[in-house]
Protein backbone atom coordinates (compact mmCIF):
# COMPACT_ATOMS: atom_id res chain seq x y z
CA UNK A 1 0.00 0.00 0.00
CA UNK A 2 0.81 3.34 -0.94
CA UNK A 3 1.27 5.63 1.84
CA UNK A 4 2.89 9.17 1.86
CA UNK A 5 3.50 11.10 5.28
CA UNK A 6 4.43 15.24 5.28
CA UNK A 7 6.81 16.23 8.19
CA UNK A 8 8.01 19.34 9.23
CA UNK A 9 7.29 22.46 11.43
CA UNK A 10 3.94 23.38 11.85
CA UNK A 11 4.68 26.62 13.01
CA UNK A 12 6.70 29.24 10.42
CA UNK A 13 8.10 33.50 11.53
CA UNK A 14 7.05 35.68 8.61
CA UNK A 15 9.58 36.12 6.29
CA UNK A 16 11.26 32.95 7.28
CA UNK A 17 11.42 29.68 4.88
CA UNK A 18 8.99 26.77 5.12
CA UNK A 19 10.18 23.14 4.92
CA UNK A 20 8.74 20.24 4.53
CA UNK A 21 9.39 16.59 3.90
CA UNK A 22 7.12 13.99 2.37
CA UNK A 23 8.29 10.30 3.13
CA UNK A 24 6.69 8.08 0.73
CA UNK A 25 6.59 4.09 1.42
CA UNK A 26 4.62 1.10 -0.40
CA UNK A 27 6.63 2.58 -3.95
CA UNK A 28 9.82 3.59 -5.25
CA UNK A 29 10.12 6.45 -6.41
CA UNK A 30 12.65 6.02 -8.73
CA UNK A 31 10.09 4.03 -10.59
CA UNK A 32 8.51 6.86 -11.78
CA UNK A 33 5.31 9.42 -11.92
CA UNK A 34 5.38 12.70 -10.92
CA UNK A 35 5.35 13.76 -6.97
CA UNK A 36 3.86 16.93 -5.55
CA UNK A 37 2.66 19.27 -3.17
CA UNK A 38 -1.00 21.24 -2.54
CA UNK A 39 -1.78 23.47 -0.41
CA UNK A 40 -5.34 24.22 1.20
CA UNK A 41 -5.58 27.64 3.06
CA UNK A 42 -8.03 27.07 6.43
CA UNK A 43 -11.86 27.22 5.13
CA UNK A 44 -10.52 27.69 1.27
CA UNK A 45 -9.99 25.73 -1.79
CA UNK A 46 -6.88 23.94 -3.62
CA UNK A 47 -4.04 24.99 -5.07
CA UNK A 48 -1.14 23.19 -6.43
CA UNK A 49 2.17 24.51 -5.91
CA UNK A 50 4.23 22.45 -7.81
CA UNK A 51 5.58 18.90 -8.86
CA UNK A 52 9.12 16.85 -9.63
CA UNK A 53 9.52 13.80 -11.87
CA UNK A 54 11.69 11.18 -10.48
CA UNK A 55 14.89 12.60 -12.71
CA UNK A 56 14.28 15.91 -11.16
CA UNK A 57 12.63 17.71 -13.54
CA UNK A 58 9.80 20.09 -11.91
CA UNK A 59 6.45 22.13 -12.97
CA UNK A 60 6.08 25.20 -10.68
CA UNK A 61 2.72 27.43 -10.04
CA UNK A 62 3.95 30.56 -11.50
CA UNK A 63 2.12 32.22 -8.67
CA UNK A 64 4.73 31.21 -6.41
CA UNK A 65 8.05 30.09 -8.81
CA UNK A 66 9.98 32.90 -7.49
CA UNK A 67 9.84 31.37 -3.90
CA UNK A 68 9.36 27.86 -4.30
CA UNK A 69 12.16 24.86 -4.42
CA UNK A 70 10.76 20.88 -4.55
CA UNK A 71 13.30 18.50 -4.82
CA UNK A 72 14.01 14.59 -5.09
CA UNK A 73 16.01 12.49 -2.68
CA UNK A 74 15.80 8.77 -4.66
CA UNK A 75 18.15 7.34 -1.45
CA UNK A 76 15.82 8.56 1.26
CA UNK A 77 12.60 7.73 -1.16
CA UNK A 78 11.27 11.67 0.30
CA UNK A 79 11.09 14.15 -1.63
CA UNK A 80 10.92 18.15 0.08
CA UNK A 81 9.50 21.62 -0.26
CA UNK A 82 10.56 25.07 0.46
CA UNK A 83 8.94 28.37 0.25
CA UNK A 84 11.01 31.28 1.13
CA UNK A 85 10.23 34.39 2.17
CA UNK A 86 6.97 33.44 3.97
CA UNK A 87 3.58 35.27 4.91
CA UNK A 88 0.17 35.28 7.01
CA UNK A 89 -1.22 34.59 3.15
CA UNK A 90 0.79 31.03 3.12
CA UNK A 91 -0.59 29.46 6.25
CA UNK A 92 -2.41 26.17 4.90
CA UNK A 93 -2.78 22.89 5.43
CA UNK A 94 0.09 21.23 2.76
CA UNK A 95 -0.32 17.91 1.30
CA UNK A 96 2.17 16.06 -0.81
CA UNK A 97 0.70 13.87 -3.53
CA UNK A 98 1.52 11.49 -6.04
CA UNK A 99 0.75 11.43 -10.19
CA UNK A 100 -0.44 14.95 -11.62
CA UNK A 101 -4.40 13.21 -10.70
CA UNK A 102 -3.00 13.04 -7.10
CA UNK A 103 -4.38 9.61 -6.41
CA UNK A 104 -2.66 9.28 -3.37
CA UNK A 105 -2.26 12.03 -0.69
CA UNK A 106 -0.71 12.64 2.32
CA UNK A 107 -2.90 12.96 5.74
CA UNK A 108 -1.77 16.70 4.92
CA UNK A 109 0.29 19.09 7.74
CA UNK A 110 -0.81 22.28 9.34
CA UNK A 111 1.71 24.83 8.63
CA UNK A 112 0.84 28.40 10.23
CA UNK A 113 2.95 31.71 9.34
CA UNK A 114 3.19 33.76 12.51
CA UNK A 115 5.22 35.83 14.62
CA UNK B 1 -4.04 29.21 -16.53
CA UNK B 2 -6.68 27.56 -17.10
CA UNK B 3 -9.44 28.85 -14.57
CA UNK B 4 -12.28 25.88 -13.33
CA UNK B 5 -15.66 27.34 -12.26
CA UNK B 6 -18.20 24.76 -10.36
CA UNK B 7 -21.91 24.90 -9.73
CA UNK B 8 -23.74 24.66 -7.94
CA UNK B 9 -21.52 26.10 -5.26
CA UNK B 10 -23.88 23.66 -2.78
CA UNK B 11 -26.31 21.17 -3.84
CA UNK B 12 -28.80 20.24 -1.27
CA UNK B 13 -30.32 16.59 -1.99
CA UNK B 14 -32.14 13.35 0.07
CA UNK B 15 -30.26 10.13 0.47
CA UNK B 16 -30.98 7.79 -2.89
CA UNK B 17 -31.26 11.23 -4.73
CA UNK B 18 -28.86 11.72 -7.98
CA UNK B 19 -26.23 14.69 -8.06
CA UNK B 20 -24.88 16.43 -11.01
CA UNK B 21 -22.37 18.47 -10.47
CA UNK B 22 -20.64 20.41 -13.46
CA UNK B 23 -16.87 21.69 -13.91
CA UNK B 24 -16.61 24.33 -16.88
CA UNK B 25 -12.62 25.22 -17.68
CA UNK B 26 -12.11 28.59 -19.46
CA UNK B 27 -10.46 26.87 -22.38
CA UNK B 28 -10.25 23.34 -23.39
CA UNK B 29 -8.64 20.82 -21.32
CA UNK B 30 -6.15 18.73 -23.37
CA UNK B 31 -6.22 15.19 -23.81
CA UNK B 32 -9.62 15.61 -21.03
CA UNK B 33 -7.32 15.34 -18.27
CA UNK B 34 -9.72 16.29 -15.62
CA UNK B 35 -10.22 14.57 -12.19
CA UNK B 36 -12.61 14.87 -9.58
CA UNK B 37 -12.18 14.51 -5.85
CA UNK B 38 -13.86 14.13 -2.97
CA UNK B 39 -13.16 16.14 0.45
CA UNK B 40 -14.73 15.58 4.07
CA UNK B 41 -13.63 17.93 6.71
CA UNK B 42 -10.64 17.44 8.10
CA UNK B 43 -9.75 14.76 5.96
CA UNK B 44 -7.14 14.77 2.41
CA UNK B 45 -9.33 14.83 -0.60
CA UNK B 46 -9.40 11.29 -1.81
CA UNK B 47 -9.08 10.84 -5.76
CA UNK B 48 -12.72 9.59 -7.48
CA UNK B 49 -12.16 10.16 -11.58
CA UNK B 50 -9.32 10.63 -13.76
CA UNK B 51 -9.30 11.42 -17.39
CA UNK B 52 -12.34 12.67 -17.20
CA UNK B 53 -14.27 9.56 -16.90
CA UNK B 54 -12.41 6.58 -15.22
CA UNK B 55 -13.10 5.87 -11.58
CA UNK B 56 -10.01 5.30 -9.45
CA UNK B 57 -9.34 2.28 -7.58
CA UNK B 58 -12.07 1.13 -5.20
CA UNK B 59 -14.67 3.82 -6.18
CA UNK B 60 -18.06 2.47 -6.18
CA UNK B 61 -19.54 2.33 -9.74
CA UNK B 62 -22.76 5.04 -8.63
CA UNK B 63 -19.62 7.44 -9.10
CA UNK B 64 -19.39 8.25 -12.80
CA UNK B 65 -17.30 11.07 -14.88
CA UNK B 66 -18.17 12.71 -18.18
CA UNK B 67 -17.15 14.88 -20.52
CA UNK B 68 -14.55 16.83 -22.77
CA UNK B 69 -13.31 19.66 -24.05
CA UNK B 70 -14.41 22.38 -21.40
CA UNK B 71 -17.68 20.67 -20.15
CA UNK B 72 -17.31 18.18 -17.82
CA UNK B 73 -19.60 16.14 -15.34
CA UNK B 74 -19.30 14.36 -11.67
CA UNK B 75 -22.53 12.28 -11.58
CA UNK B 76 -23.80 10.32 -7.75
CA UNK B 77 -26.34 8.05 -9.01
CA UNK B 78 -27.98 7.46 -5.91
CA UNK B 79 -26.16 8.80 -2.85
CA UNK B 80 -25.65 7.14 -0.04
CA UNK B 81 -25.10 8.79 3.32
CA UNK B 82 -21.29 8.76 3.12
CA UNK B 83 -21.15 10.97 -0.05
CA UNK B 84 -22.50 13.90 1.10
CA UNK B 85 -18.83 16.30 1.12
CA UNK B 86 -17.43 18.67 -0.74
CA UNK B 87 -16.28 17.84 -4.27
CA UNK B 88 -13.53 19.31 -6.21
CA UNK B 89 -12.66 19.40 -9.96
CA UNK B 90 -8.74 19.75 -11.44
CA UNK B 91 -7.50 19.59 -14.29
CA UNK B 92 -3.86 18.41 -14.85
CA UNK B 93 -3.67 18.40 -18.74
CA UNK B 94 -1.42 22.02 -18.48
CA UNK B 95 0.92 23.60 -15.95
CA UNK B 96 -0.03 25.33 -13.59
CA UNK B 97 -2.42 22.57 -12.66
CA UNK B 98 -5.77 24.25 -11.20
CA UNK B 99 -8.85 23.13 -9.49
CA UNK B 100 -12.40 24.72 -9.21
CA UNK B 101 -13.71 26.17 -6.16
CA UNK B 102 -15.58 23.22 -5.36
CA UNK B 103 -19.07 22.02 -4.93
CA UNK B 104 -20.57 21.03 -1.48
CA UNK B 105 -23.06 18.13 -1.39
CA UNK B 106 -25.30 18.74 1.87
CA UNK B 107 -28.32 17.08 3.39
CA UNK B 108 -31.49 18.37 2.82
Amino acid sequence: QVQLQESGPGLVKPSETLSLTCAVSGYSISSGYYWGWIRQPPGKGLEWIGSIYHSGGTYYNPSLKSRVTISVDTSKNQFSLKLSSVTAADTAVYYCVRRSFSDYWGQGTLVTVSS
Amino acid sequence: EIVLTQSPGTLSLSPGERATLSCRASQSVSSSYLAWYQQKPGQAPRLLIYGASSRATGIPDRFSGSGSGTDFTLTISRLEPEDFAVYHCQQYGSSPFTFGPGTKVDIK
